[in-house]
């Protein structure tokens, strides 16, 4: 069973790109979380999702910022206009149910905005 | 809203020797879960140990146990007979018990050091 995958596991965006950022999470599991680590800090809720829907963003930037977990298909995270406080490792993490305690987590993805 | 303290930014411990790393959190929730996450330079997150706040007694997986105290909302992680591939950091983290509650919110982070 393989574990949950994160692609690209490094991007590079000017200023201004757009990222997108995906994650697959482990089979059988239908609930994602979205976390961002900046540089000597820990990880930050960003988002959580089910299929198709939206159950938290309570940790997302208003602007800018959007996820989405299609009925098919990785769940998305989009940076648009990047800036340079977006630099940072982004983790996805998935459970089997939202109850679940236990959350598997993605290598991460480091976005450099240069 | 609930928070997570680690004290300790940095600790370091000899090898074969045991090692605590401290975490307080603070909520208002009777139900909740506890975790303590590894992160190696590889930078993946890798399970440690978990807690049930309902259980009392305190979980232990091989060499590592921790020292869960609810009512002063505590909850170290002691690592027995040190390896140098414990050398990480380390953080706390609480999950509340709620279907909508799922995210983990994370301490700032002990780095453990690991001499040989």
């Amino acid at each position: 069973n393989a574990g949950v995958m994160q692609n690209p596991r490094h991007l590079v965006r000017r200023r201004g790109q757009e990222a997108r950022l995906r994650c697959s999470p482990m089979k059988g599991h239908s609930h994602v979380y979205w976390y961002r680590q900046l540089p000597e800090e820990g990880l930050k809720f960003m988002v959580y999702l089910q299929k198709e829907n939206i159950i938290d963003e309570s940790g997302m930037p208003k602007e800018r910022f959007s996820a989405e977990f299609p009925k098919e298909g990785p769940s998305i995270l989009r940076i648009q206009q990047v800036v340079r406080g977006d630099s940072a490792a982004y983790f996805c993490a998935s459970s089997p149910t939202g109850t679940a305690y236990e959350q598997y987590f993605g290598p991460g993805t480091r976005l450099t905005v240069t | 809203a609930q928070t997570v303290t680690q004290s300790q930014p940095e600790m370091s411990v000899q090898e074969a020797e045991t090692v605590t790393l401290s975490c307080t959190y603070d909520t208002s929730e009777s139900d909740y879960y506890l975790f303590w996450y590894k992160q190696p330079p590889s930078r993946q997150m890798i399970l440690v140990i978990r807690q049930e706040a309902y259980k009392q007694q305190n979980a232990t997986e091989n060499r590592f146990s921790v020292n869960f105290q609810k009512a002063a909302k505590s909850f170290s992680l002691k690592i027995s007979d040190s390896q140098l591939g414990d050398a990480a950091m380390y953080f706390c983290a609480h999950r509340g018990y709620g279907g909508s509650q799922g995210n983990l919110i994370f301490g700032k982070g002990t780095k453990l050091s690991v001499k040989p």
